[in-house]
C-alpha cells in the first residue's frame, strides 16, 4: 500500500487568509490528483498534475507537483467560506491511493 | 454532465445480514471501483474491476465482499455477513481510461450496521 500523508489534518482560518496544504509520500507517482469532498457527497476532481515541477492554477488555487513526483502542495489565496471542505490528494498507481485528507474550515 | 449514481443513499442493516450496494457508472466508462470511508477517516480502496473481472483488491476486500456487473449498466458490491466495523460511506467510482484519467465518484451509500 502506498501511503500519502497530508498536513495539516485540520485547518480553520478566517476569510481572506492564505493557506497551503501538503501531500507527501515516499513513493513516486505517475500523476497526482487533488479532490475536494463536501459532507454527504463523493470527492470531486479539482486538478491532475503529471510532470515533476508542474504548477497549475485554478482561480485562487495553485497546485504544485514536486520535482521527484513524490509530493504535492495546494495553495489557496484569499480563502472564502465556499472553500470549506475536505481536500484529498490521490496518487495514481494501478489504482488511486488517497491521502489522509485535510479538513478546511473558512470562517466568514 | 453524466454522473455516477448510487443507491440507496443510506442503508441500515443488522449485524450478520447481507447487503447489496448498487452503482450505475457513467455509461462509456470501462474501469470501476469501490472505495469506503469510515467517518472522519481516509478514503480507502476496496476493489477495481475491468473487463468483467477484478483487476485489483485491497486487504480489506476479504471473502465477505464480492462485486458483480450483472448487466451492462449496474455495478454492485455485496457484503455477505455484515459486521459493525463495516459501517462506513461506500463510494463507487468509474473512469474511461487509465493513467491520468480521473475518477468520477458517486455520492455514496452510508451503511450503518447495528
Amino acid at each position: 500500500t502506498q501511503l500519502l500523508e497530508q498536513s495539516p489534518q485540520f485547518l480553520s482560518i478566517q476569510e481572506g487568509e492564505n493557506l497551503t496544504v501538503y501531500c507527501n509520500s515516499s513513493s513516486v507517482f505517475s500523476s497526482l490528483q487533488w479532490y475536494r469532498q463536501e459532507p454527504g457527497e463523493g470527492p470531486v476532481l479539482l486538478v491532475t498534475v503529471v510532470t515533476g515541477g508542474e504548477v497549475k492554477k485554478l482561480k485562487r488555487l495553485t497546485f504544485q507537483f514536486g520535482d521527484a513526483r513524490k509530493d504535492s502542495s495546494l495553495h489557496i489565496t484569499a480563502a472564502q467560506p465556499g472553500d470549506t471542505g475536505l481536500y484529498l490528494c490521490a496518487g495514481a498507481g494501478n489504482q488511486f491511493y488517497f491521502g489522509t485528507g485535510t479538513s478546511l474550515t473558512v470562517i466568514p | 454532465e453524466p454522473e455516477v449514481t448510487q443507491t440507496p443513499s443510506h442503508q441500515v442493516t443488522q449485524m450478520g445480514q447481507e447487503v447489496i450496494l448498487r452503482c450505475v457508472p457513467i455509461s462509456n466508462h470501462l474501469y470501476f471501483y469501490w472505495y469506503r470511508q469510515i467517518l472522519g477517516q481516509k478514503v480507502e480502496f476496496l476493489v477495481s474491476f475491468y473487463n468483467n473481472e477484478i483487476s485489483e483488491k485491497s486487504e480489506i476486500f476479504d471473502d465477505q465482499f464480492s462485486v458483480e456487473r450483472p448487466d451492462g449498466s449496474n455495478f454492485t458490491l455485496k457484503i455477505r455477513s455484515t459486521k459493525l466495523e463495516d459501517s462506513a460511506m461506500y463510494f463507487c467510482a468509474s473512469r474511461s481510461g487509465t493513467g491520468v484519467t480521473p475518477l468520477h465518484f458517486g455520492n455514496g451509500t452510508r451503511l450503518t450496521v447495528t
